[in-house]
């Protein structure tokens, strides 16, 4: 069974410009989380879908970032326009309930880089 | 205060050592405990879940103190592919939230 994916792997942009994540859950995981750890900070939550649905966005850092999981499957996380302390590496996660005791498995990540 | 604090390492332990990390959390309605496992520049894996009644797996051993508010993670009979950052979890209620330690850095030495 394939595992949550991320792409892309890596980007480096320029402060200003706009980039934008995609997060695929593993098959039927209708949760979706979004992390980011920033250099020498811990992991902290951005998000969390239910299908489609924003369950809890608390921790979206401003409104320069957008999320969508338009079909409840995969997900974007866009960021307009980039800062530089949106460097960071920005982790997707999916599980298959949204119940705290259930195991969320993550993507690699990807590392952003704001120039 | 973090919500969610750890050891702050690195631990450098030699082969067969046995280590303990701890985990001290701040929201007293926290629900589920996890230890996490990521190794360098991965994602982070789920190493095992904690239970009041503690759980074992392997050489690995994990506690939850409610009244204390805190989190433990034995590692027993250490072996060099132990050497990771091991990383407390909390899950919060009121909609789940997940939160993270900043992790413990452990180097374990031939």
């Amino acid at each position: 069974e394939a595992g949550v994916t991320q792409f892309p792997s890596h980007s480096v942009i320029e402060k200003g410009q706009t980039v934008t994540l995609r997060c695929d859950p593993i098959s039927g995981h209708d949760n979706l989380y979004w992390y980011r750890r920033v250099m020498g900070k811990e992991i902290k939550f951005l998000l969390h879908f239910v299908k489609e649905s924003k369950q809890d966005e608390s921790g979206m850092p401003n409104n320069r970032f957008l999320a969508e999981r338009t079909g409840g499957t995969y997900s974007t996380l866009k960021v307009q326009p980039a800062e530089l302390e949106d460097s960071g590496v920005y982790f997707c996660a999916s599980s298959l309930s949204g119940l705290g005791a259930d195991t969320q498995y993550f993507g690699p990540g990807t590392r952003l880089t704001v120039l | 205060r973090k919500e969610v604090e750890q050891d702050p390492g690195p631990f450098n332990v030699p082969e067969g050592a046995t280590v303990a990390f701890n985990c001290t959390y701040s929201n007293s309605a926290s629900q589920s405990f996890f230890w996490y496992r990521q190794d360098c520049r991965k994602e982070p894996k789920l190493l095992m879940s904690v239970y009041s009644s503690g759980n074992e797996d392997g050489r690995f051993t994990a506690q939850l103190n409610r009244a204390s508010q805190y989190i433990s993670l034995l590692i027993r009979d250490s072996k060099l592919s132990d050497s990771a950052t091991y990383l407390c979890v909390v899950i919060s209620t009121g909609g789940f939230k997940t939160i993270f330690g900043a992790g413990t850095r452990l180097f374990v030495k031939a």
